[in-house]
């Protein structure tokens, strides 16, 4: 199997502050993380890809400067959301691929649920 | 564009089968897809079909259509723990998943 840990698990902030999220592959190493938000009831919505010594690549309509995004090692990805505002308050998930076979698969963290207040 | 259909909710009785179908259109399609996420909590793999056929595992199976652009997820034995929406996510060569709204499935006793 592979595991793949967030932290926190939830956070309260207030408004202006900066909240940063962690993402580590416990057993394997991940050249590639995703990081996704999820609205009550809607669907994962991808917001970057973060690739291990480079730069994230972010999907449209999604502020870099807003949502840092560090992949530092092979085992370690982090999220900062910069000066939260109560609409940041969503439920965000990393994922890290694995190859397995011939194919990768994602594996989930258990997600990290923000409350801007 | 992209696009996928999946039945937004179903209801089914515990022991039962039940089957979650998903259509999709995307460019570059490459495989696709299935997991179950509960409420609250962050999806969880279940199955992956990249050639036309079943996959088997365990209570869970999978089928795929490339030429259809048709899968389906078939789930046996259904216990109530199986109540959980359940997620169609096809991606292209990159392995770039695209996600739909899911399907949410309600267990009765």
């Amino acid at each position: 199997g592979a595991v793949v840990s967030q932290h926190p698990s939830w956070v309260i902030c207030k408004s202006g502050t900066s909240v940063k999220i962690e993402c580590r592959s416990l057993d394997f190493q991940a050249t590639t993380m995703f990081w996704y938000r999820q609205f009550p009831k809607q669907s994962l919505m991808l917001m970057a890809t973060s690739n291990e010594g480079s730069k994230a690549t972010y999907e449209q309509g999604v502020e870099k400067d807003k949502f840092l995004i560090n992949h530092a090692s092979l085992t370690l990805s982090t999220l900062t959301v910069t000066s939260a505002h109560p609409e940041d308050s969503s439920f965000y998930i990393c994922s890290a691929r694995k190859l397995e076979g011939s194919a990768y698969e994602q594996y989930f963290g258990p997600g990290t649920r923000l409350t801007v207040t | 564009g992209q696009n996928i259909d999946q039945p937004t909710e179903m209801t089914a009785t515990e022991g039962a089968i039940v089957q979650i179908n998903c259509t999709y259109q995307t460019s570059g399609f490459n495989g696709l897809f299935w997991y179950q996420q509960h409420a609250g909590e962050a999806p969880t793999f279940l199955s992956y079909n990249v050639l036309d056929g079943l996959e088997e595992k365990g209570r869970f199976s999978s089928f795929l259509s490339r030429s259809k652009g048709y899968s389906y997820l078939l789930l046996k034995e259904l216990q109530m723990k199986d109540s959980a929406s359940y997620l169609c996510a096809p991606h292209d060569s990159n392995y770039q998943l695209i996600w739909g709204a899911g399907t949410k499935l309600i267990i009765k006793p």
